[in-house]
């Protein structure tokens, strides 16, 4: 069954917290990726992960970072979260690198106050 | 770099109303044109492409077409259906980068 799992689905924190945010798939794919989802900013990019321990900086790392021990699991952590992290974050992984089809998980919206 | 705007930011219809969603792209070569859609609660998924081979995708009844001299393309559906409500996103795949190139979406909300 080709899933990306996300968890937790929702998510409140205070600002200056920790934020661990878990995506595991279940395709053996290579690559996988952190997006984030704001109204009219669409998708953007926040890291990218070829394989394990193999990450690379997206369009938007700042204030975060990511940790890939195992394939199927990739985790985006916020270290002393700010309200302008309030997201849906969207975990996605692909077959290989430069594949136009991407699997989304259904996301986690976070909420920083 | 290689870019998509959409300039659509809410569409609204009803029931049987014919769909016309429009992107338009930037890039160094001509192609391969993806639409992904994006269901309330989950995350995007691939629905179509069209490639430079034959200029047109069809999928779940959306037909999508690019036109390379006006470097746009479209998203249409003849009659849409309140589960068509979704955001639908155009996108280039990768080419100079690893990373798919989305627009910024567009929302589709059709009522009954």
């Amino acid at each position: 069954d080709m899933k990306v799992t996300q968890m937790p689905r929702y998510l409140i924190k205070r600002m200056g917290e920790n934020v661990l945010l878990e995506c595991g798939q279940d395709m053996s794919h290579e690559t996988m990726y952190w997006y984030r989802q704001d109204p009219g900013l669409g998708l953007q990019l926040i890291y990218i992960s070829y394989d394990v321990d193999s990450n690379s900086e997206g369009d938007i790392p700042k204030g975060y970072r990511v940790s890939r021990k195992k394939r199927e699991h990739f985790s985006l952590i916020l270290d002393s979260a700010k309200t302008n992290q309030t997201s849906v974050y969207f975990c996605a992984s692909s077959p290989g690198q430069g594949t136009e089809r991407l699997f989304f998980g259904h996301g986690t919206k976070l909420s920083v106050l | 770099g290689d870019s998509v705007t959409q300039k659509q930011g809410q569409v609204t219809l009803s029931e049987d109303d014919f769909l016309f969603i429009n992107c338009t792209y930037s890039t160094t070569t001509y192609p391969t044109l993806l639409w992904y859609v994006q269901y309330p609660g989950q995350g995007p998924q691939l629905l179509l492409k069209v490639t430079t081979a034959n200029n047109k995708g069809i999928s779940r009844g959306f037909e999508a077409t690019y036109d390379k001299g006006t470097t746009s393309f479209h998203l249409q559906k003849a009659s849409v259906q309140e589960s068509d409500s979704a955001v639908y996103f155009c996108a280039l795949p990768p080419s100079n980068t690893d990373k798919v190139v989305f627009g910024t979406g567009t929302r589709l909300q059709v009522s009954p």
